[in-house]
């Protein structure tokens, strides 16, 4: 079946511009997670959606960035007035959840953010 | 969630096992042992995991110490595109955050 996907896969923006960065995940996985890898690090946390519950934001690294997820399925990333800092990775996962239990994350393709 | 350690870069030649070390010696009792790769440019996949009893699956095998605070990752007979970096993770299961640590890049040579 279809995994998670991501749009765009690419994205070059000048500094100060916003960006929105799409995330589809994988049908019926009620839970969809936000990352960020620089390069040659681990994955950074940044945010938890699980159905109707508030997300958790605690990862998000500035107001300046802000996620929604539509519907219960699709969710998009905002990053305003980018900086050069925020260029990264952008990772998205989805994974069931059985008893209010998530379980194996299923990760995306990514989208590879570059601020000039 | 307990820290892991690994080591950051490991060879291994094809057709060979690899195993991939892991240690978490502050393991607690309702924490599992994940592991994930990540092959240059793609996410992160996931490979297996395990509480305390050795498991495998069509990938790979996982041991578990008996005391629980190292594990090793196995491929049985790895090949070209099994270079990747190899994360092991530990956390409670239905705690949704994992903690990513820098993983061991694995390259497998001809």
């Amino acid at each position: 079946g279809a995994g998670v996907s991501q749009s765009p896969s690419n994205k070059v923006t000048e500094k100060g511009k916003d960006v929105e960065l799409r995330c589809d995940p994988i049908s019926g996985h009620t839970a969809l997670y936000w990352y960020r890898q620089s390069l040659g690090q681990g994955l950074e946390f940044l945010i938890y959606f699980q159905g109707n519950s508030a997300p958790d934001k605690s990862g998000l690294p500035s107001d300046r960035f802000s996620a929604e997820r539509t519907g219960g399925s699709v969710s998009t990333l905002t990053i305003q007035r980018t900086q050069q800092e925020d260029s990264a990775v952008y990772l998205c996962a989805s994974s069931l959840t059985v008893g209010g239990r998530p379980y194996e994350q299923y990760f995306g393709p990514g989208t590879r953010l570059t601020v000039t | 969630d307990a820290k892991t350690t690994q080591p950051t870069s490991m060879d291994c030649a094809e057709g060979r096992a690899a195993n991939l070390p892991c240690n978490h010696s502050t393991i607690s009792g309702n924490e599992y042992v994940y592991w994930y790769r990540q092959i240059h440019s793609q996410g992160p996949q996931y490979i297996i995991h395990g509480l305390k009893n050795n498991e495998t699956n069509e990938m790979a095998s996982l041991i578990i110490t008996e005391d629980r605070k190292s594990s090793t990752l196995i491929l049985p007979h790895a090949t070209l595109r099994d270079t990747a970096v190899y994360y092991c993770i530990v956390r409670v299961v239905g705690n949704y955050q994992l903690i990513w640590g820098a993983g061991t890049k694995l390259i497998i040579k001809p």
